[in-house]
């Protein structure tokens, strides 16, 4: 069965420095993987995803993603943390039930803070 | 573009009382989809549709009922509300390709009590 683990619940960054929200994927055959925000009380934002080709992916608002096949990774980064990076963050992989009919597996979601 | 669209916002119910929750999308996607996020525990999702006339079940559909008689508009429908069932609901479109972005709804936040 597909599924997807962020391990941490919280991230919790002082504001300018680097950050990393992790996402480890199982899935069969070849992942189709995303990563999606939720400000407070909006619904989920696309960030970036991965569907081939380079495994360093890059998205909106400065964050990227590198995609390790071997570690079966997908973990979000931003060189440079900013206050309004602070947010609900959700990976998922996507992969096909049958024939015509996708669905998109989440994560529990990790909590980033960043501290000013 | 108003993208994907949910009505109400906010909605408390009691116990056993029904109520639609009504979804739009204005980006002609075929696949549209009904999840729930509670708390620590992500997006399940509940129904989808793939077109019009067409639904299916997802991981947790019981208490719960959808149509798709047009490509714009999937109403998830609560017959006979629970507890349970208090959470927010996001409705979300997609073109339905494997590697194509879904686009979500501002979602709803209902409470039954």
């Amino acid at each position: 069965a597909q599924s997807v683990a962020q391990p941490e619940d919280q991230v919790n960054v002082a504001e300018g420095n680097p950050l990393t929200v992790k996402c480890t994927y199982s899935v069969s055959g070849n992942p189709y993987l995303f990563w999606y925000v939720q400000y407070p009380n909006r619904g989920l934002q696309f960030l970036l995803k991965y569907i081939t080709g380079d495994n360093l992916v890059k998205g909106s608002y400065g964050f990227e993603a590198e995609f390790n096949k071997s570690q079966t990774s997908f973990h979000l980064k931003k060189p440079s943390a900013l206050v309004s990076d602070s947010a609900l963050y959700f990976c998922a992989v996507r992969h096909q039930m049958g024939f015509g009919n996708e669905k998109l597996t989440f994560g529990t979601g990790t909590r980033l803070t960043i501290i000013p | 573009n108003a993208g994907v669209t949910q009505t109400p916002k906010f909605r408390i119910l009691k116990i056993g009382q029904s109520m639609t929750l009504q979804c739009t999308q204005d980006m002609n996607h075929n696949y549209m989809y009904w999840y729930r996020q509670d708390p620590g525990m992500g997006l399940k999702l509940i129904y989808y549709s793939v077109g019009a006339g067409i639904t299916d079940k997802g991981e947790v559909p019981n208490g719960y009922n959808v149509s798709r008689s047009t490509t714009e508009d999937f109403p998830l429908r609560l017959e006979l509300a629970a507890p349970s069932q208090t959470s927010v609901y996001f409705c979300a479109s997609s073109t339905g390709q494997l590697r194509e972005t879904q686009y979500f709804g501002p979602g709803t936040r209902l409470l039954v009590l």
